[in-house]
């Protein structure tokens, strides 16, 4: 089983400022089958980053993702109000997919 | 546009079973693998099961091996989940999910709570 550690556990920022969320996984992810989820209250996930990098339908470009084998991050450029949720890292690179914890990302 | 439906979710006894359902709609249900994945109350989101697109192929996170059984239906266009030997720790909200890969569309969940 692949364990995703997602830090920090809560990001407090204010709007319009740069998010950098991270992932670590105990070991190297494969092909690079890396994505991003957010999940405001009450609501689904919603897919934001697969691949490491592409963004999925409809997600805007203050988004990106990065990094490689057991490394990973989660950018937003420009922090909007509607930006402020939980946001997950999973691995689905192999039979037994996780996710990570979680990081709240909430307003300073 | 891609809909996913789950229903099913109820309130159970410690060691009974239920079925969700998910009734999928806007797609080629048969073309795409398919999930569960839950989120207990408070807590992150964890990958259940998941099942291949004519369900050849079938994979679950070790706490339900041999409790829980992912089966679909695709002339109903539909996703199921058996689950028995139901524990306090099964009660979260369940999605499903398509999963070819990755998560790129959810349900809104059903709730299953385990309680005495």
């Amino acid at each position: 089983e692949i364990v995703l550690t997602q830090s920090p556990g809560t990001l407090s920022l204010s709007p319009g400022k740069r998010a950098t969320l991270s992932c670590r996984a105990s070991q190297s992810v494969s092909s690079g089958y890396l994505a991003w989820y957010q999940q405001k209250p009450g609501q689904a996930p919603r897919l934001l980053i697969y691949g490491i990098y592409s963004r999925a339908t409809g997600i805007p470009d203050r988004f990106s993702g990065n990094g490689s084998g057991t490394d990973f991050t989660l950018s937003i450029s420009r922090l909007e109000p509607e930006d402020f949720a939980v946001y997950y890292c999973q691995q689905y690179g192999t039979s037994l997919i996780t996710f990570g914890q979680g990081t709240r990302l909430e307003i300073k | 546009e891609v809909q996913l439906v789950e229903s099913g979710g109820d309130l159970v006894q410690p060691g009974g079973s239920l079925r969700l359902s998910c009734a999928a709609s806007g797609f080629t249900f048969s073309r795409f693998w398919m999930s569960w994945v839950r989120q207990a109350p408070g807590k992150g989101l964890e990958w259940v099961a998941n099942i291949k697109r004519e369900g050849s192929e079938k994979n679950y996170v070790d706490s339900v091996k041999g409790r829980f059984t992912i089966s679909r239906d695709n002339a109903k266009n539909s996703l199921y989940l058996q689950m028995n030997s139901l524990r306090v720790e099964d009660t979260a909200v369940y999605y499903c999910a398509r999963s070819d890969y990755p998560f790129d569309q959810w349900g809104q969940g059903t709730l299953v709570t385990v309680s005495s």
